[in-house]
């Protein structure tokens, strides 16, 4: 079955780093584009980015465009999201989602199970 | 890139009808996707494209379209269907996605 993992969250200062990672088991991970979601606790969620397959099609929303940057590494049937200049207001729990497409529908199949990033000094 | 907007709250009597709806000048061109949100929980997909269930989903959950709105109406309403809602779809571009803001169901 159809399983996405994450790993990675925690408490970080602002201005600082963290990586986000999310393993896939039980498809061909290289088929589907996946995608970062977060959600601030008590808020609504929140598309981040996603990235094709075969890795060149990546885009960002623009709340974390030039400070997040999603990654994945096929042979290991990861995705990733690196996170530089975290701010108080990334404090979310974090999502990530395979993406699927069909009859010109896209949506989100499939969810990890959040990760908790916290920004605070 | 668009928005999508959604009440905020709406309740419904146990076994009854309600209607969600997600306003959006995307949803004229790209379908929206609904998921079901309890609380701890990771978001589940109930509904897409034009009126498309997944595995598992009850049939009393239904999708529907009418210019630039879409729709999930949930017939009989019962009290495991109390959770949050949200649509998404692609925003004007395209490129990119957007959620609503949520629509809090409440099975009375």
């Amino acid at each position: 079955q159809v399983q996405l993992v994450q790993s990675g969250g925690g408490l970080v200062k602002p201005g600082g780093s963290l990586r986000l990672s999310c393993e896939a088991s039980g498809f061909s991970f290289s088929d589907y584009y996946m995608s970062w979601i977060r959600q601030v606790p008590g808020k609504g969620l929140e598309w981040l980015s996603y990235i094709s397959g075969s890795n060149n099609n990546i885009f960002y929303a623009d709340s974390v465009k030039g400070r997040f940057t999603i990654s994945r590494d096929n042979a290991k049937n990861s995705v990733f999201l690196h996170m530089n200049s975290l701010r108080v207001d990334d404090t979310a729990v974090y999502y990530c989602a395979r993406e699927y497409e069909n009859t010109s529908s896209w949506f989100f199949d499939y969810w990890g199970q959040g990760n908790l990033v916290t920004v605070s000094s | 890139s668009s928005e999508l907007t959604q009440d905020p709250a709406v309740s419904v009597a146990l076994g009854q009808t309600v209607k969600i709806t997600c306003q959006g000048h995307s949803l004229r061109s790209y379908f929206a996707s609904w998921y079901q949100q309890k609380p701890g929980q990771a978001p589940v997909l109930v509904m897409y494209g034009k009126n498309i269930r997944p595995s598992g989903i009850p049939d009393r959950f239904s999708g529907s379209y009418s210019g630039n709105t879409a729709s999930l109406t949930i017939t009989g309403a019962q009290a495991e269907d109390e959770a949050d809602y949200y649509c998404n779809s692609r925003d004007s571009t395209g490129d990119l996605f957007v959620f609503g803001g949520a629509t809090k169901v409440t099975v009375l």
